[in-house]
């Protein structure tokens, strides 16, 4: 099966900082998300991009499907950016959706 | 309005109960799914229906049942619960067009299930 690797696994921040977050994938996919898991677990939409470029915000994502990566940008960090990043993509077959294992963000005052 | 509902949001039980948690999406989306994140936050697909047909189920125990009485509700039975089933569930729905998923999961807010 497809797999997701996301890295880094870890990441501090001081408030303000920029960051990119990548999300590589080992098969072709039929689309890509980020999710933003807040510290109370909600599950959030971040972008729905199998390719190409979108921001929404301080957040931008690419996805060059070609070569099975996507990236996550946060510009000036804030605290409330804090919690874990989730990349998923979902297989050819269209049923299936495989996450990555997270990235950890936590961002200082 | 909520988009995608889930009930309840937290659940403790002894082993050996069964339970039942509960599903429902207002986007008028025709697929649906079962989530299992575990204590390391790694989430993995459980089952996936689409116009109330299983299409997916990812090796899970014969113990787990999912249930889709109609396209906005999906179900999920535990019988003979264990301590393994200690994590949290999420569901999601999306919209399939043409057997392909072109539209965005939306997840529901996670049932918090605790097996003693």
């Amino acid at each position: 099966g497809i797999q997701v690797e996301q890295s880094p696994p870890d990441l501090i921040l001081q408030e303000g900082a920029n960051s990119t977050l990548r999300c590589n994938f080992s098969d072709s996919v039929n689309n890509l998300q980020w999710f933003h898991q807040n510290p109370w677990g909600q599950l959030i939409n971040l972008f729905y991009i199998p390719s190409g470029t979108k921001q929404n915000g301080r957040l931008s994502a690419t996805t060059v499907a070609t070569e099975r990566y996507s990236l996550l940008y946060i510009s000036s960090s804030q605290t409330t950016d804090s919690g874990v990043y989730f990349c998923a993509v979902e297989d050819t077959g269209g049923f299936k959706t495989i996450f990555g294992a997270g990235t950890r963000l936590f961002v200082k005052a | 309005d909520t988009a995608v509902s889930q009930t309840p949001k937290y659940l403790v039980t002894q082993m050996g109960n069964d339970k039942s948690i509960k599903c429902e999406q207002n986007l008028g989306h025709d697929t649906m799914y079962w989530y299992k994140q575990d204590s390391k936050k790694f989430l993995k697909i459980m089952f996936s229906y689409n116009n109330k047909e299983l299409i997916i189920n990812e090796t899970v125990p014969n113990r787990f049942s999912p249930k889709s009485p109609d396209k906005a509700h999906l179900n999920l039975h535990i019988n003979s619960l264990e301590l393994g089933d200690s994590a949290v569930y999420f569901c999601a729905s999306s919209e399939i067009s043409g057997g392909v998923s072109s539209n965005e999961q939306f997840f529901g807010p996670g049932t918090r299930l605790t097996v003693l």
